[in-house]
């Protein structure tokens, strides 16, 4: 079975300029969901969708930030203008049904660095 | 509010050494609890979990008890190998909460 897969792997970019993330989820998952990693911490969520709606995007900077899941398959996860403070490692993962109890399956992230 | 509290790292042990990272929690409720665990250039994957009080989960050799009253979760291994270097993350996910609340991680280092 193909894992989440997420592109690109890198990305360096200035600040102020923006910048899209790609995540194609396990087929079949239903629930899919975008972390934000800082050095050093644990990933923080930044939303998540059902299919295609979203259930939770309470900590997602929407001035900035911006989130789709077209046809409740692949998603883009969009900056702009990005700020120093989003250097970090960007998290797709995906479950079956979104359950609490379910395991989350994570992609390889996408690293930023802001400059 | 929820949160997880991890050890702080970083741990470094000799080969088969004995492992303890220490993961206590916030919530309220039944929440199911995970280490993931995330190896050197690779994505995060999950070690093993646990969804109800008194359960253990096991994998690798690593097991975790889920201690609904010292609202605990801590992970232990008996014989650590060099293989099992990485950074480990305990996280949550609470009954009506879908979200994954993450420890800070913590670095194992295991020297031959």
């Amino acid at each position: 079975e193909a894992g989440v897969a997420q592109s690109p792997r890198y990305k360096i970019i200035e600040k102020r300029q923006s910048v899209a993330f790609w995540c194609n989820p396990i087929s079949g998952h239903a629930t899919l969901y975008w972390y934000q990693q800082i050095l050093g911490q644990g990933p923080k969520l930044l939303i998540q969708f059902q299919n295609n709606g979203v259930v939770d995007d309470s900590q997602l900077p929407k001035d900035r930030f911006s989130a789709e899941r077209l046809k409740g398959v692949d998603s883009t996860l969009k900056i702009q203008p990005a700020k120093l403070e989003d250097s970090a490692v960007y998290l797709c993962a995906s479950s079956h049904s979104g359950s609490h109890q379910e395991t989350q399956y994570f992609g390889p992230g996408t690293r930023l660095l802001v400059l | 509010g929820d949160s997880v509290t991890q050890m702080e790292g970083p741990v470094t042990l000799s080969e088969e050494a004995f492992l303890t990272i220490n993961c206590t929690y916030t919530a309220t409720g039944y929440p199911s609890l995970f280490w993931y665990v995330q190896y050197p250039g690779e994505g995060l994957q999950l070690l093993l979990k646990a969804t109800k009080a008194d359960d253990k989960g096991s994998n690798k050799g690593f097991e975790a008890t889920y201690r609904k009253e010292t609202t605990s979760f801590h992970l232990e291994k008996g014989s650590v190998q060099v293989s099992d270097s990485a950074v480990y993350f305990c996280a949550y996910s609470g009954a009506g909460s879908y979200q994954l609340t993450f420890g800070k991680g913590t670095k194992l280092s295991v020297i031959p």
